[in-house]
């Protein structure tokens, strides 16, 4: 059964620096989107995006983010200057529609 | 705004047990509702959806029924397993917000053999 990727499993970096994590949709899915989960705390919505334009974006989703599909493929979603509170657990999801999203595995960001 | 409300866990069960994992949610609107289950190591897998008011979603052995009245969407499974042991989360999704999902925070299950 096709899965959502995610590239690394786990990112550690330093307070400041730039992080981009990545994400490989099932391959016929246009519709894509980013979550994060802080420790403890909820799922929370960052951003979606569709036909190459983000859709909707969250009151977390500042200019420190950004998101794009360089390549056609790859969905990313970048941050710029990381800040201790940015680290969380981050899911790509995807879908063929903008009803049902199918979840990766996450990606661990742990910002020094 | 929306908001997804779950019990807090954990939830420790023997095996055979009967399992209900409570989920209320506040709404302007008639959104869809979620389960999703996330074993360990692993992503948010969809577990259950309902779209309507009476609207019973299952899989797995799982259960859970819209209920528009109480504003609720409670998850059941009549007989777990061990191999159900993962974290449950309940979410909403209303059209008028958009795409996104909103999400409770989430409830950690252990499944004792």
């Amino acid at each position: 059964e096709p899965e959502v990727t995610q590239t690394p499993s786990h990112q550690v970096t330093q307070m400041g620096q730039e992080v981009i994590l990545r994400c490989v949709p099932i391959s016929n899915h246009l519709y894509f989107y980013w979550y994060r989960q802080i420790l403890g705390q909820k799922v929370e919505f960052l951003v979606s995006f569709y036909n190459n334009e983000i859709s909707e974006k969250s009151e977390i989703f500042d200019d420190q983010f950004s998101v794009e599909r360089p390549d056609g493929s790859n969905f990313t979603l970048k941050i710029r200057s990381t800040k201790l509170e940015d680290s969380a657990m981050y899911f790509c999801a995807t879908g063929t529609s903008s009803y049902e999203q199918y979840f990766g595995p996450g990606t661990r960001l742990t910002v020094t | 705004g929306d908001s997804v409300t779950q019990m807090e866990g954990p939830v420790t069960l023997s095996e055979e047990a009967f399992l209900t994992i409570n989920c209320t949610y506040t709404a302007t609107g008639y959104p869809s509702l979620f389960w999703y289950v996330q074993y360990p190591g692993e992503g948010l897998q969809l577990l259950l959806k309902a779209t309507k008011a009476d609207d019973k979603g299952s899989n797995k052995g799982f259960e859970a029924t819209y209920r528009k009245e109480t504003t609720s969407f409670h998850l059941e499974k009549g007989s777990v397993q061990v191999s159900d042991s993962a974290v449950y989360f309940c979410a909403l999704r209303e059209k008028s917000s958009g795409d996104k999902l909103t999400f409770g925070t989430g409830t950690r299950l252990a499944v004792r053999p």
